[in-house]
Parts: structure tokens; sequence; C-alpha cells
């Protein structure tokens, strides 16, 4: 099966820089993306990794290491609508479905 | 254009009733989903469909039966509604390989169906 850990909650400040970390155990692996949710709407995709190395997209970094089954999500320049949670995910064993993780809730203050 | 449209968006019900929420994707994905989120917010799998074939059914109790008459809808039907079935249900879809079924890409989520069971 899949087993997906990341912090349940986080706060930073406008302007500043925010980590989130995921760890992931899975066999076949392919691929792990990430999520942003805000509160009352649908998750929608950031960023995927299936090699190793950091996929820089605008503000948003996502890190990936295989050989240590983990991924950071990187966000820069904090904005307070960056306040939601953020879901690790990486497909099932069969390939047939996102597995998700618990979500990590940021919130951003001034 | 909305790609993955839910409907209703809010369902209130009393327990023991029996409701449906229908899906639609006009993305041309040949995979759909359906995703439970509890009150903790956990995103969990629930069904999915490849083609009009069912694919996945995670330990899903008999009451939720999906239904896909082609596979541009899929949609969830729930028999003797319980308190615990209270939750948001996302729908979404993915471009996944046709002959397998396997996911290759992103998923996209439809707007979500907030059931509240009195």
């Amino acid at each position: 099966g899949q087993n997906i850990d990341q912090p349940t909650e986080m706060t930073a400040t406008e302007g500043a820089i925010v980590q989130i970390n995921c760890t992931y155990q899975t066999s076949g692996f392919n691929g792990l993306f990430w999520y942003q949710q805000h509160a009352g709407e649908a998750p929608t995709f950031l960023s995927y990794n299936v090699l190793d190395g950091l996929e820089e997209k605008g503000r948003f970094s996502s890190f990936l290491s295989r050989s240590k089954g983990y991924s950071y999500l990187l966000l820069k320049e904090l904005q307070m609508k960056d306040s939601a949670s953020y879901l690790c995910a990486v497909n099932n064993q069969a390939g047939t479905a996102l597995i998700f993780g618990k979500g990590t809730t940021l919130s951003v203050s001034s | 254009d909305t790609a993955v449209s839910q409907t209703p968006k809010y369902l209130v019900t009393q327990m023991g009733n029996d409701k449906s929420i229908k899906c639609e994707q006009n993305l041309g994905h040949d995979t759909m989903y359906w995703y439970k989120q509890d009150s903790k917010k956990f995103l969990k799998i629930m069904f999915s469909y490849n083609n009009k074939e069912l694919i996945i059914n995670e330990t899903v109790p008999n009451r939720f039966s999906p239904k896909s008459p082609d596979k541009a809808h899929l949609n969830l039907h729930i028999n003797s509604l319980e308190l615990g079935d209270s939750a948001v249900y996302f729908c979404a879809s993915s471009q996944g390989r046709k002959r397998t079924g396997l996911n290759t890409g992103e998923l996209f989520f439809g707007e979500g169906s907030r059931l509240t069971v009195l």
C-alpha cells in the first residue's frame, strides 16, 4: 500500500518562504503530485515530479528525492492568498488512482 | 466552460434516504473518479472508471453504487444514507491510458458536492 506523511499545520508571514515536507512509501513509484486546496473549493494541480531534483514554477517549487522517499513544496514571497491546504499525492500500486496525504494547512498572516 | 461539473453542490437529507450525485466532464478524458473528503479534510479514493469500466472499488459499502453511462459521465448513487456519509464528494477526471486505465497525469476536480445527513 501507500503511506504519505506531511505536517498537519504550518504558519508563516507575508513575504516569507515556507517549505512543506512530504515523505512517502509506495511500491511502483510513478511520480509525486502537489495540489492546493482553498477552503470550500476543489483541489487544483500545482506540480508533478517524477525525476529527482527541483522543479520551479514561479513562486512555487517542488523537490523530489526518490531514494529517500521525500518531497517538499517551497513557497516563496508568501501572500495572504497562499493560505490553503497543500496535498501531497502519489499513484496507488496499480497506477490507477492518486492517493493523497492528509494535507498541510498553511496559514499566512500579515 | 466548466471542465468537470457535478450536481448538486449542496445536499441535505435525512438518514435512510437515497440520493444521487451527478458528474460530467467535457475534457475528453478516459478516466473518472469519486473521492470523499471527510470533516478532517482527508481526501480518499472511492471509485475509478476507465472508459465506462470499473477499475477501482476501494472498501466502500455496497450502499454506494457508481454508474457510468458513457466515459464523460460518472454518477454516484447512495442508498440508506447514514450520518457517517456526511462529507464532500469530489468527482475528478484524468487522461488515463485507454487500455490499461493507468493514471498518467493530473486530476481535474469538480467543485464538490457537500452532503449533510441529519
